[in-house]
């Protein structure tokens, strides 16, 4: 498996308070992502960073925002957690390495409740 | 529009019977394509990937151009194989490096 740590694995939050999220990996991969997984949706990108400092928005990136200071961490932070964001929350890394031989791992996955 | 469509929510067979998990797409390029495979409350692992046609757990998945399809196969279902198969593709742009997932397919094989 892959080097990929999330942390807190599991969270209970109430409404309105600041949640982060963190992924850390020791494969030095330049692509981070995190995804949230609903029944019914599937996987749903919410940002995702190409290097230190250099992130981007996803398909659901509102109520979301991400910060990428080393390379080997990813945190995301819920800046005032509403219901509706209850889900498991994936974090991801790949590396362009080559036609054939790209890859995205995945990390265990945080379990958050907003109550 | 890039696209993967997995068409069956729920696929239940018995054990021992092939299994078919549909896989169709919309690309415009060259697709560079994925099974990944879910079980209960896990991470999600890569299972195949088109371009290296292995077979892996006894699975395999042949890219279809014409059909713009990566079906996932199994000739003889397993129980221990009941878990949720995503389907994707990569989208490379620049720095703009993506999973386009299916909704995913939640097999169960019965006994």
């Amino acid at each position: 498996d892959a080097g990929i740590t999330q942390s807190p694995r599991h969270k209970v939050t109430e409404t309105g308070t600041p949640v982060t999220l963190r992924c850390h990996q020791t494969e030095n991969h330049r692509y981070m992502y995190w995804y949230r997984q609903d029944p019914g949706h599937g996987l749903r990108l919410i940002h995702y960073s190409y290097g230190v400092k250099d992130t981007d928005k996803g398909e659901v990136s509102d109520g979301y925002s991400v910060s990428r200071s080393k390379t080997e961490d990813f945190l995301l932070t819920l800046e005032s957690a509403t219901s509706s964001q209850t889900s498991v929350y994936f974090c991801a890394i790949s590396e362009l390495v080559g036609t054939g031989r790209n890859t995205i791992y995945f990390g265990e996955g945080s379990w958050l409740t907003v109550v | 529009a890039q696209r993967v469509t997995q068409p069956e929510k729920l696929l239940s067979v018995f054990k021992g019977a092939p299994v078919e998990l549909k896989c169709n797409y919309s690309y415009s390029g060259s697709p560079e394509l994925f099974w990944y495979v879910q079980y209960s409350r896990q991470r999600l692992q890569l299972l195949l990937r088109h371009i290296s046609r292995e077979s892996i757990k006894g699975f395999t998945a042949d890219l279809n151009k014409g059909e713009t399809s990566f079906h996932l196969k199994k000739p003889f279902a397993q129980e221990e194989d009941s878990a949720m198969y995503y389907c994707a593709l990569i989208r490379n742009a620049g720095n703009n490096r993506k999973l386009i997932w299916g909704l995913g397919t939640s097999l169960a094989v019965n006994p």
